[in-house]
C-alpha cells in the first residue's frame, strides 16, 4: 500500500524561508510531486524528483531522499501569496496510480 | 501546448439525480487520466485512473463509475447521487515527469 504524511498546518513570515517535510511509505516508488494548491482552486504543479537531491527552481527548491522515503519542499524569501496549500504526492512504480497526502497549509504573515 | 478541460464548474444536483463529469485533453496522445476527489479542507483522494481507451482502474468502490470512450476522454457518472458525493472533483492528467490538473467541479447534492 502507500502512504504519505505531511504536518497539517505551518506558519511563517514574509521574506524568511520555510520547509515543508513529507514522508512516505509505497510499495514501488517511480517519483515524488509537490503541487501548491489556493482555495477553491485546483492543484498546480511546483516540482518532480524521481532521484535523490535538491531540484531548485527560482523561490522553490524540492528535496529527496529515497533510502529515507523523505522528502521536502522548501520555499524562501516568502511571499503573502505563498499561502496556500502544499500537497505531496507520490507515484507507484509502472506510473499510473499518484496518491496524494492530506496537504500543509501554509500561512504566511506580515 | 497540453490543456485540460474539465466541465462544469459547479453543478448542484439533488439526491438519487444522475451525474455526468466530463474531462478532455488536448496536446498529447494517450495520456494517463484520473478522476480525485477532495472533501472541504482534505487532501486528494484518488478514485479512477485510466492508461488508455476502456481501461479503467478504479481505486475506492462507491457510488460512482468512468468510462474512457476515447483516447483523450475521461467521464465520471453516478446512476444516482447521494449527499456523501459532495465535493470538489479534479481531473488529471500526467506525462512521466508532471501532471497536471483541471479546473475542477464542485458538486453539492442536495
Amino acid at each position: 500500500g502507500q502512504n504519505i504524511d505531511q504536518p497539517t498546518e505551518m506558519t511563517a513570515t514574509e521574506g524568511a524561508i520555510v520547509q515543508i517535510n513529507c514522508t512516505y511509505q509505497t510499495s514501488g516508488f517511480n517519483g515524488l510531486f509537490w503541487y501548491q494548491q489556493h482555495a477553491g482552486e485546483a492543484p498546480t504543479f511546483l516540482s518532480y524528483n524521481v532521484l535523490d537531491g535538491l531540484e531548485e527552481k527560482g523561490r522553490f527548491s524540492s528535496f529527496l531522499s529515497r533510502s529515507k522515503g523523505y522528502s521536502y519542499l522548501l520555499l524562501k524569501e516568502l511571499q503573502m501569496k505563498d499561502s496556500a496549500s502544499y500537497l505531496c504526492a507520490g507515484r507507484n512504480t509502472g506510473g499510473f496510480k499518484t496518491i496524494f497526502g492530506a496537504g500543509t497549509r501554509l500561512f504566511v504573515k506580515a | 501546448s497540453q490543456t485540460i478541460h474539465q466541465w462544469p464548474a459547479t453543478l448542484v444536483q439533488p439526491v438519487g439525480s444522475p451525474l455526468s463529469l466530463e474531462c478532455t485533453v488536448e496536446g498529447t496522445s494517450n495520456p494517463n487520466l484520473y478522476w480525485y476527489r477532495q472533501a472541504a479542507g482534505r487532501g486528494l483522494q484518488l478514485l479512477f485512473y485510466s492508461v488508455g481507451i476502456g481501461q479503467i482502474s478504479s481505486e475506492v468502490p462507491q457510488n460512482l463509475s468512468a468510462s474512457r470512450p476515447q483516447d483523450r476522454q475521461f467521464i465520471l457518472s453516478s446512476k444516482k447521487l447521494l449527499l456523501s458525493d459532495s465535493g470538489f472533483y479534479l481531473c488529471a492528467w500526467s506525462s512521466d515527469t508532471e501532471a497536471f490538473f483541471g479546473q475542477g467541479t464542485r458538486l453539492t447534492v442536495v
